[in-house]
């Protein structure tokens, strides 16, 4: 237990769906991140939060929306999204990006599937 | 932030010392070392961290070479649910929200 948790754990969905996926820490972090996980590949860093404010966008395609509300909680908004969309999706948070030795914990991910 | 090798994968028998080799030849000064093991199909998980002095904890040590080049990382007895992937990444704090994860090494605990 990491103290950031994702819901839901497993989602299918048909590429004319719309849904959500929810992150949320409790470790009193700043900052929140989203990243993507395929098959077989090395993570990659999709959306950086900190301090509510979006720090980075790593040029992700415009069918994934991130919220964040507070610095407790992320959201990304998926819609028609693609069969090569399917991947592992993870949560990360940390104390404060820039900070020396600042730390992500990483909750246990969502696994998508796009039909 | 600096290029780490790993070797892909290694073994270990349960209860003996996993050691898990990195090189990070292009280190620069201020820029720390760190490790993180994903088990499959879940979040990456962090070890352990240092700069230039051996560092321990709970779950792990880590022995840094004097001249920063390569690290070692040590599980003391491993055990079954040690098998993961296992990541070193040289990571520069200034931008610690670049975090890159490479191909790691595949440890395998076997009874």
């Amino acid at each position: 237990e990491t103290g950031v948790t994702q819901t839901p754990r497993h989602l299918v969905m048909g590429m004319t769906n719309k849904k959500s996926l929810k992150c949320e820490q409790h470790l009193g972090h700043n900052a929140m991140y989203w990243y993507k996980q395929s098959a077989k590949k090395p993570l990659e860093l999709m959306f950086v939060y900190n301090f509510k404010e979006q720090t980075e966008n790593n040029s992700v395609p415009s069918r994934f929306s991130p919220e964040c509300p507070n610095s407790s909680h992320l959201f990304l908004h998926l819609h028609t999204l693609q069969p090569e969309d399917s991947a592992l999706y993870l949560c990360a948070s940390s104390q404060n990006p820039g900070r020396t030795q600042d730390t992500q914990y990483f909750g246990p991910g969502t696994r998508l599937t796009v039909l | 932030d600096a290029k780490t090798t790993q070797p892909p994968s290694m073994d270990c028998a349960e209860g003996r010392a996993a050691n898990l080799p990195c090189n990070h030849s292009t280190i620069s000064g201020n820029e720390y070392v760190y490790w993180y093991r994903q088990i499959h199909s879940q979040g990456p998980q962090y070890i352990i961290h240092g700069l230039k002095n051996n560092e321990t904890n709970e779950m792990a040590s880590l022995i840094i070479t004097e001249d920063r080049k390569s690290s070692t990382l040590i599980l003391p007895h491993a055990t079954l649910r040690d098998t993961a992937v296992y990541y070193c990444i040289a990571l520069n704090t200034g931008t610690a929200s670049k975090l890159t994860f490479g191909t790691g090494t595949r440890l395998q605990v076997t009874l």
